[in-house]
């Protein structure tokens, strides 16, 4: 069974610190990783997407790496700023077509930053 | 340009009632998906859409119920409601086909379904 475990559930630093978000993945055939960002009661906002072929993207102060050998990935996010607070979900996809999305969701780890 | 728009924002029903839920996805997007989050929980998928044709669905009872317009918006019904149904229901159009491979999916804002 495809799944998608995100770690830490929850953490709490301080503004201008950095972090780092770790998402591991049992998905196969893997198409795809995707980190979102959700504001509370929102819908979730695309950060990156990376194939099996990249290693590392960034998208401001938020840098994604991808280990497609150990099926890991890591959200790092540098000078955080208030408005970082929110949960980031790690998707992974996969060829399986039919039937359903192909996306599997990990449960998200909820960031808080503090002044 | 709009995002995904998502109507209504907030709803609250009562157990047996019928809800229909709207999506308008971004334009010249042909995909929509549907999916329920349950709150702490990352989003289960319940439906697929693509060019007006469902192309998945998830492990959802056949209370829900959903179907795209000619215009590419979607709707999702859910009959019989459950106090269990209560939840985040969120759409997401993409771009390059059903799967979003290339550029992934956009997501609404969501209809906070409140089911006393």
């Amino acid at each position: 069974k495809n799944q998608v475990e995100q770690s830490p559930q929850s953490l709490i630093i301080l503004e201008g610190k950095n972090c780092t978000l770790q998402c591991n993945y049992t998905v196969s055939p893997f198409s795809n990783l995707r980190w979102y960002k959700q504001d509370t009661g929102r819908g979730p906002v695309s950060l990156t997407i990376m194939t099996f072929s990249e290693n590392t993207k960034s998208n401001g102060r938020y840098t994604a790496t991808l280990d497609a050998d150990t099926k890991q990935s890591s959200l790092h996010i540098t000078a955080s700023q208030l408005s970082d607070s929110a949960s980031y979900i790690c998707v992974v996809t996969d060829y399986s077509g039919g039937g359903a999305d192909g996306l599997t969701f990990g449960k998200g780890t909820h960031l808080i930053i503090q002044p | 340009d709009a995002g995904v728009t998502q109507s209504p924002t907030h709803l609250i029903k009562t157990r047996g009632q019928h809800v229909t839920l709207r999506c308008s996805p971004i334009s010249g997007h042909k995909s929509v998906s549907w999916y329920q989050q349950v709150l702490g929980q990352g989003p289960q998928f319940i439906f697929q859409y693509y060019e007006k044709e469902e192309r998945g669905r998830g492990n959802f009872p056949d209370r829900f119920s959903a179907r795209q317009f000619p215009n590419y918006s979607s709707e999702l019904n859910v009959n019989a409601l459950l106090l269990g149904d209560s939840a985040l229901y969120l759409c997401a159009s993409s771009l390059d086909g059903p799967r979003g491979d290339v550029y992934g999916y956009t997501f609404g804002s969501g209809t906070r379904l409140t089911v006393v």
